[in-house]
This record gives structure tokens, sequence and C-alpha cells, in this order.
């Protein structure tokens, strides 16, 4: 079992204020490394997965940066607004074939 | 692509029950993956298929559990005399094999065992 941790378990955001949450993983051995948002009552959603060290990928106001010779990564949220509430998982991929292990997740409520 | 399906949404049963949960992957995905999530705890991997071949079983997973793929499409999930630890949600995710493409998954099966 692979240790993959996320910090911090849960935190609120005020509407319109930016915020950042981290997933640290084992540096060695690295394939990938994935980003799910799961909003409440639906599906886990992919945002990114992220190959290589130095990787910075954005999606709208989100965007995620990679050190794999560090072993972390880190979710960054302009501008948060209410739709942004939800936990964010990320996931570790050993070897290219997806059994992939998840952190706990960081729980994302933003406050209007 | 409808996505992936998952029926039912909701299970409640009684411990020693057994139950069967039904996933339907997005038809072009060759690899099918079953997770469970308990409360407070990321996806757990319970088992995954590529095309109808099941390549892995999770340790964790007893001989209660089984998991099949016939002719590579929808897959099932039964649960054998279950057990109050089996409550949790069960995950049904797919994708295309090789390179970096991401999970889909479906909305889940929460299963409850009173």
């Amino acid at each position: 079992i692979l240790n993959v941790e996320q910090s911090p378990q849960s935190l609120h955001v005020q509407e319109g204020d930016s915020t950042n949450f981290t997933c640290s993983f084992p540096s060695s051995n690295f394939y990938a490394l994935h980003w799910y948002r799961w909003e409440t009552a639906k599906s886990p959603e992919a945002l990114f997965v992220m190959t290589l060290n130095g990787d910075e990928k954005k999606k709208g106001r989100i965007s995620a940066t990679l050190n794999t010779k560090e072993g972390y990564s880190y979710l960054y949220i302009k501008g948060s607004q209410p739709e942004d509430s939800a936990t964010y998982l990320c996931a570790f991929d050993l070897s290219n074939d997806y059994k992939l292990s998840f952190g706990a997740g960081t729980t994302v409520t933003v406050r209007a | 692509d409808t996505g992936v399906s998952q029926n039912p949404r909701h299970k409640i049963t009684k411990r020693g029950q057994n139950v069967t949960f039904r996933c339907d992957p997005i038809s072009e995905h060759n690899r099918l993956y079953w997770y469970r999530q308990t409360l407070g705890q990321g996806p757990e991997f319970l088992t995954y298929f590529q095309n109808e071949a099941q390549l892995e079983k999770s340790r964790l997973l007893s001989d209660r559990f089984s998991a099949e793929r016939p002719k590579g499409s929808f897959s099932t999930l039964e649960i054998q005399r279950t057990e109050q630890g089996d409550s949790a949600m069960y995950l049904c995710a797919s994708s295309t094999t090789g390179g970096s493409s991401p999970l889909h998954f479906g909305n889940g099966t929460r299963l409850t065992v009173t």
C-alpha cells in the first residue's frame, strides 16, 4: 500500500479568495499523478494527469504543479467560487496500470 | 459518450445477504476498475479488468467478493454473506489502455449493511 497524503483535510475559503493544498507521494518509481474533483452526489471528475517533473497544468481557474523528486504536488484555485466546493482527490500511479493509490482528499467549502 | 453508469445507486441489505452491483463502462474503454470508498478515506483499489480478463485482485478483497466482466462489456461485483464492514461506496471506473489517460468514474453504489 502506497502512502499518499493530502493536507489539509478540509478548508473554508471566502468567495473570491485564492487557495492551495498539497498532495505528497512516494518519490521513487513515479509514473503519474492524477487530480480529481468530487462534488457531492456526483462522480469524481478528472482534472489533471501529470507525468513529468516540473509539470504545470491549468484548467480555468484551477492549476497544478508537480515535483517528482521531492514527491509533492500542489493544486491551486484562483478566485474561488461556490461551485468550486468539492473534495479534491490526488492519486499516485506507480506503473501505468491505473491501480491508483488515492489520498483521503481535501474538502473545500467556498463561502459566498 | 454516455459516461460510466452504475446500478443501483443505493442498496440497503441485511447482514448475511448477497448483493450484486452492475457497471456499464464507456463503450470504447477496454479497462474497467472497481474501487471502494469508506468515510474519511480515499477510494481503495479492489480489482481491474482488461477486456474480459481480470488482471488483478486486491489482497484486501476477501473470498466473499467476486467480479466478472463477460464479453468485455459491463461488469458485476458480487458480495456474498455481507457484513457490516462492507458498508461503503463502490465506485466503477473505465479507461483506455496506455498513455496517461484519466479514469472516468460512475456515480457509485452506496451499500449499507444493517
